[in-house]
């Protein structure tokens, strides 16, 4: 099964607000709610910022948010900062009882 | 506090054998679910496999199914990989990732990774 499609890479300067996109089929992205998104610093643990499409764990800043629309999930982060400067995946469930990564994003604040 | 421990990576020869072990605390281990993710050089995450809370149910990625044998012991707070048939793709930093309290699939805490390196 192919990873779900995110850009490899976005930008945007200090303050301002960016996307990332998250592309599936109708058997993975496009059926369920399940879709996750993760920020990684290399060498750090993976750290769980959105799940269910929209909704942040306790402590996560709501700077970072979330939405679907078909088989696109989608990642906005506002008032971008300095250390939001790092890789982010989105994952979801599949009709075939797995989980699936996206390729992953490398977000550069300018 | 969540601590998630992996351990067992190191250099093996293709077509050997591993085993991954991830040690848990700071939780009531047998209540979740948990999974391995993992990343190779250069690479984006992957999803390995995930087992149930009790470990009736298990799930593989086609790219280990076969190969990879999820397992866990709750007495001792500690979840496995029996990696057999390595492949060169199979280098990569395996992490263990709980489950939340509703879903398997949604990775709340991770450990930071042991290295397997597969090379002749």
């Amino acid at each position: 099964q192919s990873a779900l499609t995110q850009p490899a890479s976005v930008s945007g300067s200090l303050g301002q607000s960016i996307t990332i996109s998250c592309t599936g089929t109708s058997s993975d992205v496009g059926r369920y709610k399940l879709v996750s998104w993760y920020q990684h610093h290399p060498g750090k643990a993976p750290k769980l910022i959105i799940y269910e499409v929209i909704k942040r764990p306790s402590g996560v800043s709501n700077r970072f948010s979330g939405s679907k629309s078909g088989n696109t999930a989608s990642l906005t982060i506002s008032g971008l900062q300095a250390e939001d400067e790092t890789d982010y995946y989105c994952s979801s469930y599949t009709t075939s009882s797995t989980l699936l990564f996206g390729g992953g994003t490398k977000l550069s604040v300018l | 506090e969540v601590q998630l421990l992996e351990s067992g990576g190191g250099l093996v020869q293709p077509g050997g054998s591993l085993r991954l072990s991830c040690v848990a605390s700071g939780f009531t281990f047998g209540s979740y679910a948990i999974n391995w993710v993992r990343q190779a050089p250069g690479k984006g995450l992957e999803w390995v496999s995930g087992i149930s809370s009790s470990g009736d149910s298990t799930y593989y990625a086609d790219s280990v199914k076969g190969r990879f044998t999820i397992s866990r012991d709750n007495s001792k707070n500690t979840l496995y990989l029996q990696m057999n048939s390595l492949r060169v793709e199979d280098t990569a930093a395996y992490y263990c990732a709980m489950g939340s309290d509703n879903s398997w699939v949604v990775l709340t805490d991770w450990g930071l990774g042991t290295l397997v390196t597969v090379s002749s």
